[in-house]
């Protein structure tokens, strides 16, 4: 069974840095992109970026360029999101996806509080 | 960047009523690159439409999506009480990718 299975919620300063992962199962993790989806509290779906596995090739959105990393580990299976200095504005759940597939990962809420 | 607009904001209807709901981009869309999404609260999103009109494993034909260009419909043939939820679509054709903004399906 396909599946993504993503990294437990986690509760951060402003300034901090953060990386959430994503890890693939039950297909050939080379042969789709993943991309990496931000809900605000409230509020819709953003698409931030993805990255094709088989060569780690990124694409984001200009709204998310510079904030944020998506890297893959092609032994682990894993794709992870990275920030290297938390806002309180970076507060979301965040989704792992499979646009093509309709896979989705069960989402990491990040709160990032003084 | 592809802004996409759904409309209404908001659907109240009955369950066993029609519902349709539009999904209006700025710039043309590949049919094969336009997605619809159904979110619960507290749920990740689940893909109900894919390549604009085939609808996903799973999913029960009540739903459809049709739509060309700028133009993109889902309809939900008759509202079960389960279908109450947030709907987005969703362009993957252009980088970035976009979502719109989401029409929320509510018992009126």
């Amino acid at each position: 069974e396909e599946q993504l299975v993503q990294s437990e919620a986690e509760v951060k300063k402003p300034g901090e840095s953060l990386r959430i992962s994503c890890k693939a199962s039950g297909y050939k993790f080379t042969d789709y992109w993943i991309s990496w989806v931000r809900q605000m509290p409230g509020k819709g779906l953003e698409w931030m970026g993805r990255i094709d596995p088989s060569d780690s090739h990124t694409s984001y959105s200009p709204s998310f360029q510079g904030h944020v990393t998506i890297s893959a580990d092609r032994s682990t299976s894993s794709v992870y999101l990275q920030w290297s200095s938390l806002k309180a504005s970076d507060t979301a759940m965040y989704y792992c996806t499979i646009v093509t597939t309709g896979y989705w990962g069960q989402g990491t809420l990040v709160t990032v509080s003084s | 960047e592809i802004v996409l607009t759904q409309s209404p904001g908001t659907l109240s209807l009955s369950p066993g009523e029609r519902a349709t709901l539009s999904c209006r981009a700025s710039e043309s869309v590949s049919s094969t690159s336009l997605a619809w999404y159904q979110q619960k609260p507290g749920q990740a999103p689940c893909l109900l439409i894919y390549g604009a009109s085939s609808r996903a494993t799973g999913i029960p034909d009540r739903f459809s999506g049709s739509g060309s260009g700028t133009d993109f419909t889902l309809t939900v043939s008759r509202l079960e009480p389960e279908d109450f939820a947030v709907y987005y679509c969703q362009q993957y054709g252009r980088s970035p990718w976009t979502f719109g903004q989401g029409t929320k399906v509510e018992v009126k």
